[in-house]
């Protein structure tokens, strides 16, 4: 079964300033997808990115971007220029491309803190 | 207009009692799904309907019941409520199919047992 762990369960960032939040996943496939979450306090969870494991290539949107080292199994969120609408709890999913059921695995999320 | 909606936002009933949320997607998707989020924020998958048909029956107890009368809506019935029932429950969806697949969910619904 496929784990996501999450390393970091807060964070914290002055305005303005970089970030890094961490993911690591365990898997035996080599087709799937996987995405961040953001939850901020109004408890509505958001896609903020997601990424196909077959492109190399680190997608990116706007103000966040990722890092994925499939060999080592990596999937980090860099959000640049923090601002204080950031704050907000961010969960790492993975999902099977071979999974007909749309099943996703959640780490246990990581707590942004962004300081004015 | 929301993708995906789910009623009640709020519930505050007493242990014992039988209670329902409704949830409703009008995305054109055809996966739904019920996850529960407890205290620490961790979230957990309980069930997954594709097509109206029950994919996913991860390990709840039976007191909770999925309904899906079609493939826009996924509702979830509680029996007999207990303390530790109470949690927030979102709902989402998501296109299956060739493509990443990701969730859309709803604004959740804070269930708190009494």
């Amino acid at each position: 079964a496929q784990t996501v762990t999450q390393s970091q369960p807060e964070m914290s960032v002055q305005e303005a300033e970089t970030v890094t939040l961490s993911c690591t996943y365990d898997t035996s496939e080599s087709d799937y997808y996987l995405f961040w979450y953001k939850q901020p306090p109004s408890r509505q969870m958001i896609l903020v990115i997601r990424q196909e494991a077959y492109k190399q290539q680190n997608a990116t949107e706007n103000r966040f971007s990722v890092n994925f080292q499939k060999a080592a199994k990596s999937f980090s969120l860099k959000i640049s220029d923090s601002q204080l609408g950031d704050a907000a709890m961010y969960f790492c999913a993975y999902r099977s491309a071979a999974s007909n059921a749309g099943k996703s695995t959640f780490g246990d999320g990581t707590t942004l803190t962004v300081k004015p | 207009d929301t993708a995906v909606s789910q009623t009640p936002k709020y519930l505050v009933t007493q242990m014992g009692n039988d209670k329902s949320i409704k949830c409703e997607q009008n995305l054109g998707h055809d996966t739904m799904y019920w996850y529960k989020q407890d205290s620490k924020k961790f979230l957990k998958i309980m069930f997954s309907y594709n097509n109206k048909e029950l994919i996913i029956n991860e390990t709840v107890p039976n007191r909770f019941s999925p309904k899906s009368p079609d493939k826009a809506h996924l509702n979830l019935h509680i029996n007999s409520l207990e303390l530790g029932d109470s949690a927030v429950y979102f709902c989402a969806s998501s296109l299956i199919g060739g493509g990443p697949g990701e969730q859309y969910f709803g604004p959740g619904t804070r269930l708190t047992v009494t």
